[in-house]
This record gives structure tokens, C-alpha cells and sequence, in this order.
């Protein structure tokens, strides 16, 4: 059974890093084609796809938060790690990892995620 | 930037079919999903690959794409179908992931 769990600080405060812990069972992040995305939600508001890495190491970022964001992976651990550097009230939002899965064609490869972790809601407050 | 837009709100009564679209500029090459999510839990794939359902998820749920637009249909949606639904695709380099702003769905 596939499972993720995000874990983090509850509360940070202004200008901080975030650092974000993605903790994955039943796959393993060093197989060919497996990544793992995180996407956020602030709250009332839609979801936004923050960032991705997969088993080759290759790493991408949303354009907007690009300079802010990095992520990596511990496939000893089973683990991938999000930070966030000097966060924001608007940074407030429920943090999510997801498992990418990949489907092939003759035109090229697709990314899109199908497992979630249940979440973890971060608050950026003074 | 790409974007995905998707109407605020859908709402139908019991039994009837509910149609919820999601229209971006890259759809015609790139593959659409469609994620539902009830409120306080994280997000569920309905619909992956443009048209395929995920085991475990009630055949009522049907995805289909025709140039710019996308579309998830409920064929006889219930109550327990509330919620949001987001679509969610790449943009033509396939660089930039992203979500449409979401599309809550009443059923009364």
C-alpha cells in the first residue's frame, strides 16, 4: 500500500525557513520514473503545485516561488524535503506531497499525481 | 502565464448529469486529470489521462477533451459527489505544473 505523510512546524514565524518532510511507504524513490510532488492550498483557495523531484535527482519549481524553494530526497530515509525560505502570512496554507505517476506514449511522457499525504497546515504568524 | 479556468460552481439536482469544464490553451497536447476533494481532505484522482478512471472510482465519473476544453461528467450525480474538483495538466513545454482555480459541485 502506498502511503505519504507530511510533517513540519505548525507555526513559523515571518522571514523564517520552512523546512517540510514528505515520508513515503510502498515505493521507493530510487525506482525508474518515481517522484514525488508538493502542492499547497492556502485556506479557501485553490491548490498550487509548488515542486517536484524524481528518482533521477532531476528537480523543478513553480516560476513564482522558484527563488524561494528547494527541494531534495533521502532514499536511505524514504524521505523528500521541502524548504521554503523567508516565508509570509500569505505562505499560510495546508502542505501536501503527492507520488507522481508516469504515463507513456510515442509523443512523450506524462506526469501527474495519484497518491496524496493527508496533508500538514502550516501558519506563518509573528 | 498558462492557466487553467474553471467555472466557481456547478450545481445540479439528484439524478441529473453534472458538467464541469476546464479550459487552457495547451489541452489540445497535453493530457487532462481531474482531482475531487471534500472539504478538510486532500485531494482524490477521478480521472487521469484525459478519459481513464483510477479502480475504486463509480462509473458515473467520465472524462472527455476536445481542443481547449476538458470535461469531467457525473452521469446521475448523488449528494455524497459534492465537493470541489480540480483539473490539473502541464502547460505545452511541460515544465510548469499547475491546478485550475477549482469548481465547487452542489447536489440538492
Amino acid at each position: 500500500q502506498v502511503t505519504l505523510k507530511e510533517s513540519g512546524p505548525v507555526l513559523v514565524k515571518p522571514t523564517e525557513t520552512l523546512t517540510l518532510t514528505c515520508s513515503v511507504s510502498g515505493f521507493s524513490l530510487s525506482n525508474a520514473e518515481m517522484g514525488v510532488s508538493w502542492i499547497r492550498q492556502p485556506p479557501g483557495k485553490a491548490l498550487q503545485w509548488l515542486a517536484h523531484i524524481f528518482s533521477t535527482d532531476e528537480k523543478s519549481y513553480t516560476k513564482s516561488l522558484r527563488n524561494r524553494l528547494f527541494i531534495s530526497r533521502d532514499t536511505s530515509k524514504s524521505q523528500v524535503v521541502l524548504s521554503m525560505t523567508n516565508v509570509d502570512p500569505v505562505d499560510t496554507a495546508t502542505y501536501y506531497c503527492a507520488r507522481i505517476s508516469t504515463t507513456m506514449t510515442p509523443g512523450g511522457f506524462y506526469y501527474y499525481m495519484d497518491v496524496w499525504g493527508r496533508g500538514t497546515v502550516v501558519t506563518v504568524s509573528s | 502565464s498558462y492557466e487553467l479556468t474553471q467555472p466557481p460552481s456547478v450545481s445540479v439536482s439528484p439524478g441529473q448529469t453534472a458538467r464541469i469544464t476546464c479550459s487552457g490553451d495547451a489541452l489540445p497536447k497535453k493530457y487532462a486529470y481531474w482531482y475531487h476533494q471534500r472539504s478538510g481532505q486532500a485531494p482524490v484522482l477521478f480521472i487521469y489521462d484525459d478519459t481513464e478512471r483510477p479502480s475504486g472510482i463509480p462509473e458515473r465519473f467520465s472524462g472527455s477533451s476536445s481542443g481547449t476544453v476538458a470535461t469531467l461528467t457525473i452521469d446521475g450525480a448523488q449528494v455524497e459527489d459534492e465537493g470541489d474538483y480540480y483539473c490539473y495538466s502541464t502547460d505545452n513545454s511541460g515544465v510548469e505544473w499547475l491546478f485550475g482555480g477549482g469548481t465547487k459541485l452542489t447536489v440538492l
